[in-house]
């Protein structure tokens, strides 16, 4: 069965420092999320993005964040300049037909810590 | 805005027992409601949406538009459904999916 995902599983990094979190989407799917779980909290929706640009993102997805897809397989989150509370789990997901229609699958994670 | 409470952190239930796990929603539009799953050292994974309207593993949820409630129902719980589960919405036209809290359930033998 086809899966999301998301290199590495577990990352450290210092403050200030910029980290990039991969993931591979299922081939055939179109929209791509990027979502996080600060420990003990919620589930929390950072940015959505389809044909080849994002189409919604929400308050936390600020200037120090960015998503790519570099090429046909790799959708990427950049973090530029880490901060101590963005140490979380961040979770790829991706759908064939955005969330309302089609189900949107998830990745097993990367663990961000940030030291 | 969007929010979805789900107000039990906890529910423990004996197997055979059912099992109703919680949740509420504000939105003013029409919202699209799921249930997610997450087993043990498993990938959140989708167990149903409201839009499809079927029984996935036993469980069914209805939505009260009334009560705003959209409540996660099994009639005999067994000990596999142990898991955190995730309450979630959205809306037409939007990608963004709202997650509750989450309640861990444990179904004991």
């Amino acid at each position: 069965e086809p899966e999301v995902t998301q290199t590495p599983s577990h990352q450290v990094t210092q403050m200030g420092q910029e980290v990039i979190l991969r993931c591979v989407p299922i081939s055939n799917h179109l929209y791509f999320y990027w979502y996080r779980q600060i420990l003990g909290q919620k589930v929390e929706f950072l940015v959505s993005f389809y044909n080849n640009e994002i189409s919604e993102k929400s308050e936390i997805f600020d200037d120090q964040f960015s998503v790519e897809r570099p090429d046909g397989s790799n959708f990427t989150l950049k973090i530029r300049s880490t901060k101590l509370e963005d140490s979380a789990m961040y979770f790829c997901a991706s759908s064939e037909g955005g969330t309302v229609n089609t189900e949107a699958f998830f990745g097993q994670g990367t663990r961000l810590t940030v030291v | 805005a969007q929010r979805v409470t789900q107000p039990e952190k906890l529910l423990s239930v004996f197997k055979g027992a059912p099992v109703e796990l919680k949740c509420n929603y504000s939105y003013s539009g029409s919202p699209e409601l799921f249930w997610y799953v997450q087993y043990s050292r498993q990938r959140l994974q989708l167990l149903l949406r409201h839009i499809s309207r079927e029984s996935i593993k036993g469980f069914t949820a209805d939505l009260n538009k009334g009560e705003t409630s959209f409540h996660l129902k099994k009639p005999f719980a067994q000990e596999e459904d142990s898991a955190m589960y995730y309450c979630a919405l959205t809306n037409f036209g939007n990608e963004k999916l709202t997650f509750g809290t989450g309640t861990r359930l444990t179904i004991i033998p």
